[in-house]
């Protein structure tokens, strides 16, 4: 029963670096979405893709890229790392309600 | 600009007694609400929801209240236990597909 499953779940880059983070889901869900959670300012809303082939901006989309790979994955990338990006990210799939993975706490330094 | 506000940033309530709380949304298309609960170092975990064509849903201890007119939705919780204790987030959206709006979370802190 894995429902939302992110990796990595830590990671730490030096500025400029790229890395993509990873989230698969196996509740056959159409939605899925990436938000970042900072202090004092809950989840913001960063991608999401409404289905298979399909994505939009969020929130705060700035200095990020997304890949809806098919039907269970949805990846995050960061092309080149800043402080301003260190947070800490959860995928979520959705079909009524959302389902959240349990997170990636990513530190840019 | 804040599509969904939780304007109480932290609520303690004695164990025992009723917790409210509160969030205002500005955008009048939303027609879909949640509640998630998160505890620290995990995933928020999704509590209860309502439709814009209901005023009130409940689910055991939880219960939302949902105002149109004034934009305005509550969460109760009665009685209210220990293992409340968590960060709660209230969410909107268009519809049942299309992205979540989150506000910035009410820290709820259950004391004995």
């Amino acid at each position: 029963n894995a429902g939302v499953t992110q990796t990595p779940k830590f990671q730490v880059l030096k500025t400029g670096q790229s890395m993509t983070l990873q989230c698969a889901q196996d509740m056959n869900h159409n939605s899925m979405y990436w938000y970042r959670q900072d202090p004092g300012m809950g989840l913001r809303l960063i991608y999401y893709s409404a289905s298979e082939g399909t994505t939009d901006k969020g929130e705060v989309p700035n200095g990020y890229n997304v890949s809806r790979l098919n039907k269970r994955e949805f990846s995050l990338r960061l092309e080149s790392a800043a402080p301003s990006q260190t947070s800490v990210y959860f995928c979520a799939s959705r079909e009524k309600q959302a389902f959240f993975g349990q997170g990636t706490r990513l530190t840019v330094v | 600009d804040q599509q969904v506000k939780q304007n109480s940033p932290s609520l303690s309530v004695q164990e025992g007694r009723i917790s409210i709380l509160n969030c205002d949304y500005t955008n009048s298309m939303f027609d879909y609400f949640l509640w998630y609960k998160k505890y620290p170092a995990e995933g928020p975990t999704f509590l209860i929801s309502i439709s814009s064509i209901k005023d009130k849903n409940e689910d055991g201890r939880f219960t939302v209240f949902l105002n149109k007119s004034a934009k305005h939705l509550s969460l109760h919780i009665v009685p209210s236990q220990p293992g409340d204790s968590a960060v709660y987030f209230c969410a909107a959206s268009y519809s049942s597909a299309s992205k979540i709006i989150f506000g910035s979370g009410t820290r709820l802190s259950i004391r004995p």
